[in-house]
Formats: C-alpha cells, sequence, structure tokens
C-alpha cells in the first residue's frame, strides 16, 4: 500500500466556481478525515468518516462545503461556489478505529483568484 | 475546549545542536498526544505518540517527547539537530477514546544554520 493519496496536488480556480478533490486512504483504514490548512497555521479538523457514515462536521464546514464517501473506500470534498477565503491546503488522513496515530496524504493546494 | 500552544513560531538551531521544542495544551480527559513534522508543501509525517504508560516516547529520525501532566506539557527533544531536521513542527491533542479528531498547535518552524 502506498498510504493516502491525494488528487489534485494544486488547484487554481476563479472565484464562483465549483471544485472537487479526492482522497484515496490507506485500504484497510476505516475511519477517513479532512482537515484544511491555511498558512502558518496548523490543520483545523473539517469533517470525519467512519467507513461510508459520515459521522461529525466542523461548523467550519459551511453548507457550500460537502463530502462523501459512498462505498466507504474513497471519499471526496466539494466546494460550491468558491470564495477567496477557501483558499488553503486541503488534508486528508486515515486511521484505523483503534487508533495509533493518521496517516496524511499530501494535501491539494486549491488557490481562488 | 481542547488547545495546543506551541510558544516558539520559529526556532534557529545550529547543525549539531541540541533542539527542544515546546507544546503545552488544554483537555479535560486523557490525553492522546502527538507530533507531526511537515516539509514544505508536503502533507504531515508522524513522528511519536503518547496515551499511556512511560511519559518518555521515542519516535523516527531520532526525536523523543516526554509528558509531564502537572505541567500540561508535551516537549519534543532531539540530542543533536541534521540539516534534514528543518521543516515544520506541530504538536497534537486528541481523545484517547472515540473519534480521535485532533487539535492542532500552530507549528514551530525549525531552521538550520550550517
Amino acid at each position: 500500500d502506498t498510504g493516502v493519496s491525494q488528487d489534485p496536488r494544486h488547484k487554481i480556480t476563479k472565484r464562483g466556481q465549483n471544485v472537487t478533490f479526492r482522497c484515496d486512504p490507506i485500504s484497510e483504514h476505516n475511519r477517513l478525515y479532512w482537515y484544511r490548512q491555511t498558512l502558518g497555521q496548523g490543520p483545523e479538523f473539517l469533517t470525519y468518516f467512519q467507513n461510508e457514515a459520515q459521522l461529525e462536521k466542523s461548523r467550519l464546514l459551511s453548507d457550500r462545503f460537502s463530502a462523501e464517501r459512498p462505498k466507504g473506500s474513497f471519499s471526496t470534498l466539494e466546494i460550491q461556489r468558491t470564495e477567496q477565503g477557501d483558499s488553503a491546503m486541503y488534508l486528508c488522513a486515515s486511521s484505523l478505529e483503534t487508533g495509533g496515530g493518521y496517516t496524511f496524504g499530501s494535501g491539494t493546494r486549491l488557490t481562488v483568484v | 475546549a481542547q488547545s495546543v500552544t506551541q510558544p516558539d513560531i520559529h526556532i534557529t538551531v545550529s547543525e549539531g545542536a541540541s533542539l527542544e521544542l515546546r507544546c503545552n495544551y488544554s483537555y479535560g480527559a486523557t490525553p492522546y498526544l502527538f507530533w507531526y513534522v511537515q516539509s514544505p508543501g508536503q502533507g504531515l509525517q508522524l513522528l511519536l505518540k503518547y496515551f499511556s504508560g512511560d511519559t518518555l516516547v521515542q519516535g523516527i529520525k531520532g526525536f523523543e517527547a516526554e509528558f509531564k501532566r502537572s505541567q500540561s506539557s508535551f516537549n519534543l527533544r532531539k540530542p543533536s539537530v541534521h540539516w534534514s531536521d528543518a521543516a515544520e513542527y506541530f504538536c497534537a491533542v486528541g481523545a484517547f477514546q472515540g473519534a480521535q479528531k485532533l487539535v492542532f498547535g500552530q507549528g514551530t518552524r525549525l531552521t538550520i544554520n550550517p
């Protein structure tokens, strides 16, 4: 297994456009997390899935954000009507239910112009 | 509310010198503590973790951290840094039980002088 994969690595979009990011977790990990990291800050929790169920969402996740994990494997994070404030690194991580720490992907850097 | 404070935003040390990065946390239950390292433009790599047992934990790349409950601290140390250790370091706290949603500090950027 090659770890957590995120696609694309970079995305530049115009304000108002929709974007979608994909995360492929480690295959045996049943938990999947999305975090957002802005410049000079630590990652902030957005949402997490256990298998296909989305169990928690942060207040940071406005109505323009939606995440899915349809078959309990890969996940997508969609941002509708992007705003300049959405510019950030979006990090995906996965873990076993029993814990032990996450494995992070390399992230998707979003720039809204 | 859970919180993590990393008091030092930027630290510069000489190659071969010792290193200590500070981390203080606020958490109402038994904490699960982590240190991650992030190279520019990359994701985060787990250095070490603590949830119980020996309060001095060993991690990868020669790093260690000591949990001090009385001081709510989990400082990261390395006896002799290498130029390749230059990166951003994040301390994080989570629940030992449950979702393990992590709360991160704002990070400490480490620069190594040759």
